[in-house]
């Protein structure tokens, strides 16, 4: 079956702008999880949607939002956007929110730069 | 903030020999899971071991906890360059909290 699919793969901004970056789960997955991923900090947790609805936030700023549609489908934006937006941004796929007993499925990334 | 940390930083090793990293986390855990990340692209998950398990193997795969030390190792065995990756720890409480991550690199 195909895996979690995130879009585009590059995006390079200008500072100030706003950016929409897309992921479309595993069919059949209704969890959507976001991750930044920057040398300076690592693999940090932005947030998690189930079911169009946001289960859980990390520790970021109101610039960083996302949503869910019916079909799992997410995206996430960053508005007003700084250099230090500059990341990969992961998105990860699963059957359900909350604990559980197996692993993630991860997309490729979204690398976006900020100029 | 992140889980823990992970040692060593980075690893190089020769193709043919074994690979260890540790991983250390501060909270109590349900689970805690490794990923595979290759040249910055997605994370590929390897092995998830329970809070209740001491040992789990996986091919060429080998993970240890211990909870009473808040640590977990991972070690493969036989290296292959295609081994060569960012390792990650993550432990599992309604989101993955990351440690820094081991590079390894296999020499042919």
């Amino acid at each position: 079956k195909a895996g979690v699919t995130q879009t585009p793969r590059y995006l390079i901004k200008t500072r100030g702008q706003q950016v929409t970056l897309s992921c479309s789960p595993i069919s059949g997955h209704r969890s959507v999880s976001w991750y930044q991923q920057t040398p300076g900090q690592g693999l940090q947790f932005l947030f998690e949607y189930f079911s169009e609805t946001q289960r859980n936030k990390g520790n970021f700023p109101g610039r960083f939002s996302g949503r869910q549609f019916s079909n799992s489908r997410s995206e996430m934006n960053v508005s007003t956007l700084e250099l230090g937006d500059s990341a990969l941004y992961l998105c990860a796929s699963s059957p359900k929110t909350g604990r559980f007993e197996y692993g993630y499925t991860f997309g490729s990334g979204t690398r976006l730069t900020v100029v | 903030s992140q889980q823990g940390e992970e040692d060593p930083q980075a690893l190089s090793i020769q193709e043919g020999e074994n690979a260890t990293m540790n991983c250390s986390y501060k909270t109590s855990i349900n689970n805690l899971q490794w990923y595979r990340q290759n040249s910055g692209r997605g994370l590929v998950h390897l092995i998830l071991i329970r809070s209740n398990e001491r040992e789990k193997h996986s091919g060429r795969l080998r993970v240890t906890l211990d909870t009473s030390k808040k640590s977990s190792s991972l070690l493969i065995t036989a290296s292959r360059a295609a081994d060569t990756a960012s390792y990650f720890c993550a432990t599992d409480d309604y989101k993955l909290s990351f440690g820094a991550g081991t590079t390894v690199t296999v020499r042919a």
